[in-house]
């Protein structure tokens, strides 16, 4: 069990670029998340997949934000047209489907900044 | 609208005392309650999870109790450490299923000066 890894750990882009991030969860998880988070606050949802299917997307994924999870193992999200408003760190979760043993483990998560 | 809050925001203390971190919540309705550590610029680390129907659950110097109904939970932190500084997070689970998204508090950030 290597746990919840993201990829890049940083990533700084300029205000327009698209950036895609990725999330290996824990080999055996059929659950994956993302959250967002700014500096000072707890985080914050935006989405959920249940194996290859995203079950939930909030508010705050805007259109210009998309999320994958093919074949139901990895996960990439990809945000276009950055702005400086997304600077934040994304964090992937994980968690069996199992109903009593679903603790969410997250992963270092990735620093973005957008100049 | 389930929101979380923590308090207090930040908490200074010299190493070897007790200390108690407050969580409350506004929809008792809740799966499951999950307290975590965050250390600067990192992710998150699970600390203890306690589903509806459990009143406390503890780990070494860590002890987490819930009350649903008036919607607390504390996480009681025993002989602490200058390696127990970091932000410390509450989070519940909505009720009904077993999935679905956490709602965090904003954290209690915890220093502890030796």
């Amino acid at each position: 069990d290597t746990g919840v890894s993201q990829d890049p750990r940083h990533k700084i882009t300029k205000r327009g670029q698209n950036v895609t991030f990725r999330c290996d969860p824990i080999s055996e998880h059929n659950r994956l998340y993302w959250y967002r988070q700014t500096l000072g606050q707890g985080p914050e949802f935006l989405t959920y997949f249940q194996n290859e299917a995203q079950l939930e997307k909030s508010r705050l994924l805007s259109d210009r934000f998309s999320a994958e999870r093919p074949k139901g193992s990895f996960s990439t999200l990809e945000i276009q047209r950055t702005e400086q408003g997304d600077s934040a760190m994304y964090l992937c979760a994980s968690s069996r489907l199992a109903p009593i043993y679903n603790e969410q483990f997250f992963g270092p998560g990735t620093r973005l900044t957008v100049l | 609208k389930q929101e979380v809050t923590q308090i207090p925001a930040a908490l200074s203390v010299p190493e070897g005392e007790n200390l108690v971190l407050n969580c409350s919540f506004t929809d008792s309705a809740i799966y499951n309650l999950q307290w975590f550590r965050q250390d600067p610029g990192k992710g998150l680390t699970s600390l203890l999870l306690i589903q509806s129907s459990q009143r406390e659950q503890t780990s070494g110097r860590l002890n987490a109790s819930l009350d649903k109904s008036s919607g607390r939970s504390t996480l009681y932190i025993a002989a602490s450490q200058p390696g127990d500084s970091a932000t410390y997070l509450c989070a519940v689970k909505p009720g009904g299923t077993s999935y679905g998204k956490l709602t965090f508090g904003q954290g209690t950030i915890l220093t502890v000066h030796p």
